[in-house]
């Protein structure tokens, strides 16, 4: 069966450090988005794909990058980290046509020290 | 930008009673989708409503798109406890290109 998956699960990190947090999808979907989660706020796109070589930035950018090589990983790294950083991130994947159904990882959980 | 507010924040109702989230996009809107994150979970697709004044329905849950595709709204006919979870709807404007954005949610909670 086709997934979607993040890892590492959990993560603890020294302010300043840079962190990488995988994406991997068999879904063979083009779209791609990088999400955080955060009390209060719901989910808000840090990074979007749609396709190998495009990358977009969404509305809480800074601080992160993303790359696109192949269709199927989009990781996101956190150049610095910072303790406003500390969140719970989801990656998500869609298909190019007229259901656009996002199906999700199962998160990663950050935390910034 | 366009901004998509969910109301309530929180409810709490008891076993069998009715829970109504509500959805409204500052933008029209090409489509709209709603999810379910169970507590410690990720979200889920539930559905996605594409026309004016659609309603479809799920078992318990109906979801409605308003006539002017700028509000929504899922209504879960008496709660059960599986039902426990945070409810969020999730707008595409139209040429954003099936780029989501999400309400903030409604956490449910039911008293068994």
């Amino acid at each position: 069966d086709a997934e979607i998956t993040q890892s590492p699960r959990h993560k603890i990190t020294e302010t300043g450090r840079q962190v990488t947090l995988a994406c991997h999808q068999t879904w063979n979907h083009n779209n791609m988005f990088w999400y955080r989660q955060d009390l209060g706020h719901g989910l808000r796109l840090i990074h979007y794909s749609y396709g190998v070589q495009d990358t977009n930035k969404g509305e809480v950018s800074d601080g992160y990058s993303v790359s696109r090589s192949n269709t199927e990983d989009l990781p996101l790294t956190l150049e610095s980290a910072a303790s406003s950083q500390t969140s719970v991130y989801f990656c998500a994947s869609s298909a190019q046509q007229d259901n656009t159904e996002a199906f999700f990882g199962q998160g990663t959980r950050l935390t910034v020290v | 930008g366009q901004q998509v507010m969910q109301i309530p924040q929180y409810q709490h109702v008891q076993e069998g009673e009715d829970f109504t989230t509500y959805c409204n996009s500052s933008t029209t809107l090409s489509n709209i989708q709603w999810y379910k994150q169970r507590p410690g979970g990720h979200p889920v697709f539930l559905i996605q409503l594409v026309k004016s004044g659609e309603v479809k329905k799920q078992k318990r849950l109906t979801f409605q798109f308003g006539e002017a595709k700028k509000n929504s709204s899922l209504h879960i006919t008496a709660t059960q406890t599986t039902d426990v979870g945070t409810y969020f709807c999730a707008g595409e404007r139209w040429g954003s290109n099936y780029k989501l954005t999400f309400g903030k949610g409604t956490l449910l909670t039911v008293n068994p």
